[in-house]
């Protein structure tokens, strides 16, 4: 079965520090893999997305995201944070089987506060 | 458009009483899906759609009911609501012709007394 492990639960950065969250997923082909943010509130709202082709995505807001192979990783950076990136953000995998495209299956999210 | 809606906002119940939760998009979108919210979990898919009249079940399902009789709704019935359904509950829509974006709703607050 496959899975998603984000193992930060918590992550406090200060303001105008480079910020990177981490994802690593289980699953035995390359997965659909995205990143999401939820504001306080609110509901979530899509960062990037990977599918294929080049490992490094440009995302909103100024994030990046880099997809290793070799490390099941989906790793998710910004080089520079500003206050409103304070918020929860979540991995998510799809699996490129045609009966399982609606069916997200998401990490346990990161909460990222940020300092002055 | 207005996107993905739910309603209510908020919502307490005591134990065993039922409630819908309402969902609804305008965006055409073939797949919805409901999640629910817990501290420490993520989000974890409860039932989802590829159309209307075609449901299933996903990681959570038992306690919730749903059915999809038109592409624009889809209602999530709690039969017997049980404290342990406490949650924030979240319904999400997307494109079928393949692995899409999903968008969502703001969000129902549920309390289970």
């Amino acid at each position: 079965a496959q899975s998603v492990t984000q193992p930060d639960i918590h992550i406090t950065v200060s303001e105008g520090a480079s910020l990177e969250l981490r994802c690593n997923y289980s699953y035995g082909a390359t997965p659909y893999l995205f990143w999401y943010v939820q504001s306080p509130g609110q509901g979530l709202q899509l960062l990037l997305k990977y599918f294929s082709g080049d490992t490094l995505v440009q995302g909103i807001k100024g994030f990046e995201a880099e997809f290793k192979r070799s490390q099941s990783s989906f790793n998710l950076r910004k080089p520079s944070v500003h206050w409103s990136d304070a918020a929860e953000y979540f991995c998510a995998v799809v699996r490129g089987t045609t009966d399982s495209w609606g069916k997200f299956q998401f990490g346990a999210g990161t909460q990222v506060v940020v300092t002055p | 458009n207005a996107g993905v809606t739910q309603t209510p906002k908020f919502q307490v119940l005591k134990t065993g009483q039922s409630m819908t939760l309402q969902c609804a998009q305008d965006m055409n979108h073939e797949y919805m899906s409901w999640y629910r919210q817990d501290p420490g979990m993520g989000l974890r898919l409860i039932h989802y759609s590829v159309g209307a009249g075609i449901t299933d079940q996903g990681e959570v399902p038992n306690g919730y009911n749903v059915s999809r009789s038109t592409t624009e709704d889809f209602p999530l019935r709690l039969l017997s609501a049980a404290p342990s359904q406490t949650s924030v509950y979240f319904c999400a829509s997307s494109y079928s012709d393949t692995v899409n974006e999903q968008f969502f709703g703001p969000g129902t607050r549920l309390t289970v007394l």
